[in-house]
């Protein structure tokens, strides 16, 4: 089955500065990627995705990068704010997948330092 | 509100009780899917249903239980089988065999062994 792997656990900003956040994947069939923000105590909730016909899409401050060939993607943040401090989560799928195709990583707690 | 809700917010349960978790969805979803978030742990799928009436175990699902008998229903049974079911339980919905699609959450229920 799929398997991924997100780093780092943990990432501590200053406001203003980027974060970046980098998933691998194992599973060449996958072709979805989405990212969820989790506020604590809260549900996730999707930012961004991207599909596998695309290299690169944005959403104002957010944008994720998609690499099939090395299999990773990356979340990145720009101009950080104290609103971005949550735990994120990347994940994997693909078409006909069933649960299996909806694969989480373990999560990155983003910190935004005043 | 998101289309999905989950029952109740926090639930407290005595060693050796079984609680059912609701989950309720209106997004005339086919995929229903729990979830299970420990600190670090990211979200470790417990149970899945693609259709009524039909649904799989996921990677954790000793000790737990699910019906399917309506489309928008997927309860989630924590039985005293389960050694350490102190956690935050997560409930979602995807559209169609679930795939490509976004996944949507409940807001959670909290669960605490008292």
């Amino acid at each position: 089955g799929e398997n991924v792997e997100q780093h780092p656990s943990t990432l501590s900003v200053q406001e203003g500065d980027s974060a970046v956040i980098k998933c691998t994947y194992s599973d060449s069939a996958s072709n979805y990627f989405p990212w969820y923000k989790q506020e604590l105590g809260k549900r996730p909730q999707l930012i961004i995705d991207i599909r596998s016909n695309v290299g690169e899409k944005k959403d104002q401050r957010i944008a994720v990068t998609l690499n099939k060939t090395a299999k990773h993607f990356s979340l990145h943040i720009t101009e950080t704010q104290p609103e971005d401090s949550a735990v994120y989560f990347c994940a994997a799928a693909k078409r006909g997948g069933g649960a299996d195709g909806l694969t989480f990583g373990k999560g990155t707690h983003l910190i935004i330092q005043p | 509100d998101g289309g999905i809700t989950q029952s109740p917010k926090y639930l407290f349960r005595k060693e050796g009780q079984n609680v059912t978790l609701s989950c309720e969805q209106n997004l005339n979803h086919d995929a229903m899917y729990w979830y299970r978030q420990d600190p670090g742990q990211g979200l470790r799928l417990i149970y899945y249903s693609q259709i009524v009436n039909d649904f799989q175990k996921g990677d954790i699902a000793e000790g737990y239980s699910v019906s399917r008998e309506k489309k928008e229903s997927f309860p989630l049974t924590v039985t005293s089988a389960q050694k350490n079911p102190t956690a935050f339980y997560l409930c979602a919905s995807r559209e169609g065999q679930g795939g490509d699609t976004e996944a949507f959450f409940g807001q959670g229920t909290r669960l605490t062994v008292v």
